[in-house]
């Protein structure tokens, strides 16, 4: 069965300080994506990075970067020097492996709301 | 940037209605999804389609029915409304099947069913 679980649902930290988001996900198959999407309060969920199962280096896009780790099933995402503007929900997902139809949906996580004080 | 449409944004509806959200893409995506997403945050697919004149269930049963008869179209239809179906309603679309496609996301309808 294929699983993506977010355990921590709420995260509060003031702004400036570092922060990681977990991510562990359960799939049986050996190629696979990863993704992470942020869901301001505005609603839309914005995409904000794709990792294949054949990449694990590490990536950094400017105060994000993310950490995959294929030997504990992890997809971490750390934000460093947090800012308000950072304050939302954040999705793990996984692509579906089933072929035909469904190939290309997506299993969510159950996201984790974060919220950065000034 | 993605062009993904969704109207109305927010919704207020009696019990026993028939409504319709609005959802289009212009940028000729094959495959289209509906998500149901509850105040506690899990998003909950309800509807997927991987061109015109196909409809599949998602994951989470439910009530309303979609159509695709243009590609860039994809409106769900609750027939009678009931406070059940208050939730946000969010469309998205992905170029294909590819696993490796993002989807992108509409702004969400707010549906209140009162």
């Amino acid at each position: 069965a294929q699983k993506v679980t977010q355990a921590q649902t709420e995260i509060s930290v003031v702004e400036k300080e570092d922060v990681t988001l977990d991510c562990v996900y359960e799939t049986r198959d050996t190629t696979y994506y990863l993704f992470w999407y942020k869901q301001p309060p505005s609603g839309e969920l914005v995409f904000l990075i794709r990792r294949n199962s054949f990449d694990e280096q590490n990536e950094i896009s400017g105060r994000y970067s993310w950490n995959f780790q294929k030997s504990t099933s992890s997809f971490n995402f750390t934000i460093t020097a947090s800012q308000v503007v950072d304050s939302a929900v954040y999705f793990c997902a996984l692509s579906e492996v089933n072929y035909g139809g469904s190939q290309g949906n997506l299993i969510f996580g159950k996201g984790t709301k974060l919220s950065v004080k000034p | 940037e993605a062009d993904i449409y969704q109207t109305p944004r927010y919704l207020v509806i009696g019990t026993g209605k028939k409504i319709t959200l609005e959802c289009s893409q212009t940028m000729g995506h094959d495959k289209m999804y509906w998500y149901q997403q509850d105040p506690g945050m899990e998003l909950h697919l309800i509807h997927y389609s991987y061109g015109v004149n196909s409809t599949e269930k998602g994951d989470l049963s439910s009530e309303s029915t979609v159509s695709r008869i243009r590609t860039e179209h994809f409106p769900l239809t609750l027939e009678s409304a009931r406070p059940s179906h208050t939730s946000q309603y969010l469309c998205a679309s992905s170029e294909s099947t590819a696993r490796n496609n993002e989807q992108f996301f509409g702004p969400g309808t707010r549906l209140t069913v009162l």
